[in-house]
């Protein structure tokens, strides 16, 4: 089956700083590469996304990174908040097919 | 983004009952919509994917008579619980591809269940 690792688990960092998650994906079709944030007891938020025809994606604080190559693809926070903290998954899709979801790493920004 | 909705956002149910989980696209139509369940502090798993006009399609392992499914519309779809077990207990989420969009999927907020 389709598999993504996701790396850290949990995560802590100074508020100010920067956080880094790392995913690994399997499939070489995949396409897309979305990254969630869920916060306590709430659905997943679509925070960023990127497509296979780029390389690096950026939105304000947040950016995403992919290399095809290597198959991985990274989420980076710059300058975090306390309300940055939360558990942040990862995902792909090959085609028109499901979403596959890593693990999730649980961040928490310390003021 | 686009916005998705469900009810109740909580329910709690005794064993041997049914419950209905109602999941909304507010803001556009939604061929696909998607049925996800998660465990405490864990990550998402697909139970099925819902086609309007269609039968479900379930994952591997999901009991198609246990999780009754039905997208009536393109812009809604609802998940039975049929005669729950405490084991059911867990926090479902629904979702829906916009179709407006290129690829991007949109979740609802969650129904936590809990089977006395």
């Amino acid at each position: 089956g389709e598999n993504v690792e996701q790396h850290p688990s949990t995560l802590s960092v100074q508020e100010g700083d920067s956080a880094v998650i790392k995913c690994t994906y399997s499939d070489s079709a995949s396409n897309y590469f979305p990254w969630y944030k869920q916060e306590l007891g709430k659905g997943p938020q679509l925070i960023i996304d990127i497509r296979s025809n780029v390389g690096e994606k950026k939105d304000q604080r947040i950016a995403v990174t992919l290399n095809k190559t290597a198959k991985h693809f990274s989420l980076h926070i710059t300058e975090t908040q306390p309300e940055d903290s939360a558990v942040y998954f990862c995902a792909f899709r090959a085609g028109a097919n499901n979403l596959f979801f890593g693990t999730g790493t649980r961040l928490t920004v310390i003021p | 983004g686009a916005v998705v909705s469900q009810h109740p956002s909580r329910v709690i149910c005794k064993s041997g009952t049914s419950v209905k989980i109602e999941c909304r696209s507010l803001d556009f139509q939604a061929t696909t919509m998607f049925w996800y369940r998660q465990f405490p502090k864990q990550s998402l798993m697909l139970m099925a994917t819902s086609n309007e006009g269609s039968k479900a399609t379930y994952e591997q392992g999901v009991e198609k008579d246990k999780f009754l499914i039905n997208h009536a519309s393109l812009t809604l779809s609802t998940l039975t619980v049929t005669s729950a077990h405490p084991e059911d207990s867990s926090f479902y989420i629904c979702s829906a591809r916009d179709p407006r969009g290129s690829s991007e999927q949109f979740f609802g907020p969650g129904t936590r269940l809990t089977v006395l």
